[in-house]
């Protein structure tokens, strides 16, 4: 099970730290993305972290802006948002990757982010 | 914009088939997963792989590719599959990003 938190009403040019904690002992056995969709529209990418942390990949629309980490100790997972823009307001979502990296398994229940000056 | 390309809607009458496709370049190289999503809800995952269905997805859901096409088919339709289905790959350049199709919301009459 994924829970992710962390979502609120910021102004542009603020920052948001989402969490996802996983239960269960597997965690640190998986990859992890983030996801989001704004209102009313479709699914997009964010972002993806390997099991270990050391491969880190962003979509393009968030480089150098949203930064992707896990601490395996306490099953959680981390996207740091910096520099919020309006198009960044969603719900954000994390998964596990599947058989393949860039298959999403399962699925938290997501956490709302506002971005609105 | 998307490198994924989905109808953005299809109807099918309860207990007929149905075939949602999914286009792009990257489907010639790497297979496509599907998910479902209801309205309030977050998305599952239904098929990935080749034809690879998660324990609980019901066996009326398959999977199928075609050169740059990839299908999703629900072989008797029930009332409780209807919802967004979204197609997803990896991005066609071969670099380390994930792109979604645009959805296509299926209406059973």
């Amino acid at each position: 099970q994924l829970v992710e938190s962390g979502g609120n009403m910021v102004q542009p040019g603020k920052s948001l730290r989402l969490s996802c904690v996983a239960s269960g002992p597997t965690f640190r056995n998986y990859g992890m993305h983030w996801v989001r969709q704004a209102p009313g529209k479709g699914l997009e990418w964010v972002a993806f972290i390997s099991d270990d942390g050391n491969k880190k990949y962003h979509d393009d629309s968030v480089e150098g802006r949203f930064t992707i980490s896990r601490d395996n100790s306490e099953n959680t997972l981390y996207l740091q948002m910096n520099g919020l823009r309006r198009e960044d307001t969603a719900i954000y979502y994390c998964a596990t990757e599947g058989g393949s990296w860039y298959y999403l398994d399962s699925w938290g229940q997501g956490t709302l982010v506002s971005v609105s000056p | 914009s998307s490198e994924l390309t989905q109808d953005p809607a299809v109807s099918v009458a309860l207990g007929q088939t149905v075939r949602i496709t999914c286009q792009g370049d990257s489907l010639k190289k790497y297979y496509a997963s599907w998910y479902q999503q209801k309205p309030g809800q977050a998305p599952i995952i239904v098929i990935y792989g080749k034809n690879n269905r998660p324990s609980g997805t019901p066996d009326r859901f398959s999977g199928s590719t075609s050169g740059n096409t990839a299908s999703l088919t629900i072989t008797g339709t029930q009332a409780e599959d209807e919802a967004d289905y979204y197609c997803n790959s990896r991005d066609s350049t071969g670099s380390h990003r994930v792109v979604f199709g645009g959805g296509t919301k299926l209406t059973v009459l």
